[in-house]
């Protein structure tokens, strides 16, 4: 079974650019997690969808952050303008309807300069 | 207000003997713990989880203990191995959202 995966790996920006994540998470998870990890915390929950609704969003600076998940499967977080305090990991997991469990795709590690 | 606690940020731990890495937590609505693995540069990895309703769960060599009176709840890893040496995330599910601890990063030392 394939695992969640993302794109890019990696990514080097100046602030005030944007930038976009994309995920795919395992075949039939319904629901989707966004992430922010900061060096020496753990991940932070910063959207979740469920199929395509956002189900919780409270955590997203909505100002500058916006993520989509139009045919229910891929997803896209989205950053503008970026800000220096944005560098992170950005993490997307997926979880199987009825299942406590989620699965991380390996991130992508923003650095903003 | 971190609602789950790892206060130990590391841990080293002699190969073949026990691992225990402890978590506290503040919600009692928590109704599942579970703790994630992660190497560099890796996303976390589910490792082992608990419901609240029990007080125990074995995986192989890895046992997870939950007081619920206490709120606390810990992983054990017996006996330890060179690939254990990883950040352990605890974590806390409330209405399929889970919290993170901070982490404890384990070494395994030979």
């Amino acid at each position: 079974e394939a695992g969640v995966a993302q794109s890019p790996r990696y990514k080097i920006i100046e602030k005030r650019q944007s930038v976009a994540f994309w995920c795919n998470p395992i075949s039939g998870h319904a629901t989707l997690y966004w992430y922010q990890q900061i060096l020496g915390q753990g991940p932070k929950l910063l959207i979740q969808f469920q199929n395509n609704g956002v189900v919780d969003d409270s955590q997203l600076p909505k100002d500058r952050f916006s993520a989509e998940r139009l045919k229910g499967v891929d997803s896209t977080l989205k950053i503008q303008p970026a800000k220096l305090e944005d560098s992170a990991v950005y993490l997307c997991a997926s979880r199987l309807n009825g299942a406590y469990e989620q699965y991380f795709g390996p991130g992508t590690r923003l650095t903003v300069t | 207000d971190q609602q789950v606690k790892q206060n130990s940020p590391s841990l080293s731990v002699q190969e073949g003997r026990i691992s225990i890495l402890n978590c506290d937590y503040t919600n009692s609505m928590f109704d599942y713990f579970l703790w994630y693995k992660k190497y560099p540069a890796e996303g976390p990895t589910f490792l082992i989880s608990i419901s609240s309703i029990k007080d125990k769960n074995e995986d192989g060599r890895f046992t997870v203990f939950l007081n619920k009176s206490a709120k606390h709840l810990s992983l054990h890893i017996v006996p330890s191995q060179p690939g254990d040496s990883a950040v352990y995330f605890c974590a806390a599910n409330r209405d399929d959202k889970i919290i993170f601890g901070k982490g404890t990063r384990l070494h395994i030392l030979p």
